[in-house]
């Protein structure tokens, strides 16, 4: 079964700052997806990257980037010129390409953004 | 992006009641269809997986015949609780997952339940 674990419970850092939200992983799969979700005070879970494991080029949206190392079964996220709308619950997610489309989340990690 | 509407947002009821709640997806055509359930400051745990036209598979632990599931159309499944107690008070989320969306699922944005 696939496990994904993120180490971080709770992060925080000063406005227009960069931060890195780690997320580590198990599967003996080859093919999958990969995923970073955010779910601000509003409880709405909003994608924010996705990253298929084929892949090599790490997945970049704006100020969101991922360091995908497959060997490694690591997938960080790292926001840059972190604003304070960023404040939210962000969840790590698996899921197969084939068979079962369950994602397999984190526990999330909390990021506050201070002023 | 893909758009997923809940409805309804909000809801308090009587202990004994059922409650059904709706999950769209708005712009494109869901093939499967989840509904999670979270506590708070805890991830989401998935509750079952539904296609349409099809019975819904439930996670181990899930009462099936308590928490009724059905996919109706390629944009619509609904939960029912039924005969709710006040451990089922909880916060409710659906996803939709649809080829044209890339195989990944979008999310509603929840249905806070209160049963009294």
């Amino acid at each position: 079964a696939q496990t994904v674990t993120q180490s971080q419970p709770e992060m925080s850092v000063q406005e227009a700052e960069t931060v890195t939200l780690s997320c580590t992983y198990d599967t003996s799969e080859s093919n999958y997806y990969l995923f970073w979700y955010k779910q601000p005070p509003s409880r709405q879970m909003i994608l924010v990257i996705r990253q298929e494991a084929y892949k090599q080029q790490n997945a970049t949206e704006n100020r969101f980037s991922v360091n995908f190392q497959k060997a490694a079964k690591s997938f960080s996220l790292k926001i840059s010129d972190s604003q304070l709308g960023d404040t939210a619950m962000y969840f790590c997610a698996f899921m197969n390409q084939r068979g079962s489309e369950k994602l397999v989340f984190g526990k999330g990690t909390k990021l506050t953004v201070n002023p | 992006g893909a758009v997923v509407s809940q409805h309804p947002s909000w809801v308090i009821c009587k202990s004994g009641t059922s409650v059904k709640i709706e999950c769209r997806s708005l712009d494109f055509q869901a093939t499967t269809m989840f509904w999670y359930r979270q506590f708070p400051k805890q991830s989401l745990m998935l509750m079952a997986t539904s296609n349409e036209g099809s019975k819904a598979t439930y996670e181990q632990g899930v009462e099936k015949d308590k928490f009724l599931i059905n996919h109706a159309s390629l944009t619509l499944s609904t939960l029912t609780v039924t005969s709710a107690h006040p451990e089922d008070s909880s916060f409710y989320i659906c996803s939709a997952l649809g080829v044209s969306v890339l195989e990944t699922q979008y999310f509603g944005p929840g249905t806070r339940l209160l049963v009294l």
